[in-house]
């Protein structure tokens, strides 16, 4: 099953750039990479995804390697409100479920500190 | 403005009790899901339904029981089978049928059910 790892916890200076990595080495070559964050105490947010290509948004660039096994999430200029819980997800086909052999599977994420 | 609406925010259960969460969203999206967060631990998938009058079992569905007739609603019911009900409920839709549409989500803002 393609799964992820990531640190823990980060910290990150106010205005500075703040790198979360996201190893995921056994990936299927079809699969998507996602984003989310959650601040305490209220649903995921959606941040972006990618396949193979690097990608960028109003709210974040996301860097793959070339061997998609690990990708960056950049957030240029980290504010207060970036400090939340970060999910790097794929996806893994899940046998039991028949018709839908696939579900995203959420890890611990990482919980990002942007500190004044 | 279009997303999803979770109600109530906080929900006491009684031993035996059943509970229904509600879950309503007007952003047109076919898929609708349930999850359960507990502290220190991910998302896990409790029912998904990815059109009206059809639904799944995720990974996590005994003692829950849903249903799907309308596309903006999707009720969760919490039954007194459930012995361990208190967590933080999230209730998700995405809008397409494929990858990667159909995996990205839109949350609601959670219910946070405790037992009594």
């Amino acid at each position: 099953d393609a799964k992820t790892t990531q640190p823990p916890s980060m910290d990150c200076a106010e205005g500075r750039a703040a790198n979360l990595p996201c190893n995921h080495s056994t990936i299927s070559g079809n699969e998507y990479v996602y984003w989310y964050r959650q601040i305490h105490s209220q649903g995921p947010q959606y941040i972006i995804h990618g396949l193979k290509n690097n990608e960028t948004n109003e709210m974040a660039s996301l860097i793959i390697t070339e061997d998609r096994k690990s990708s960056t999430l950049i957030l240029p200029h980290a504010t207060l409100r970036d400090t939340a819980v970060y999910y790097c997800i794929v996806r893994v086909r899940s046998p039991r479920n028949a018709g839908n052999n696939r579900k995203l599977i959420w890890g611990l994420g990482t919980s990002l500190a942007v500190n004044p | 403005d279009g997303g999803i609406t979770q109600s109530p925010k906080y929900l006491f259960r009684k031993e035996g009790q059943n509970v229904t969460l509600s879950c309503e969203q007007n952003l047109n999206h076919d898929a609708m899901y349930w999850y359960r967060q507990d502290p220190g631990q991910g998302l896990r998938l409790i029912y998904y339904s990815q059109i009206v009058n059809d639904f799944q079992k995720g990974d996590i569905a005994e003692g829950y029981s849903v249903s799907r007739e309308k596309k903006e609603s999707f009720p969760l019911t919490v039954t007194s089978a459930q012995k361990n009900p208190t967590a933080f409920y999230l209730c998700a839709s995405s809008s397409g049928q494929r990858v990667p549409l159909s995996e990205k989500l839109f949350f609601g803002s959670g219910t946070q059910l405790s037992v009594l």
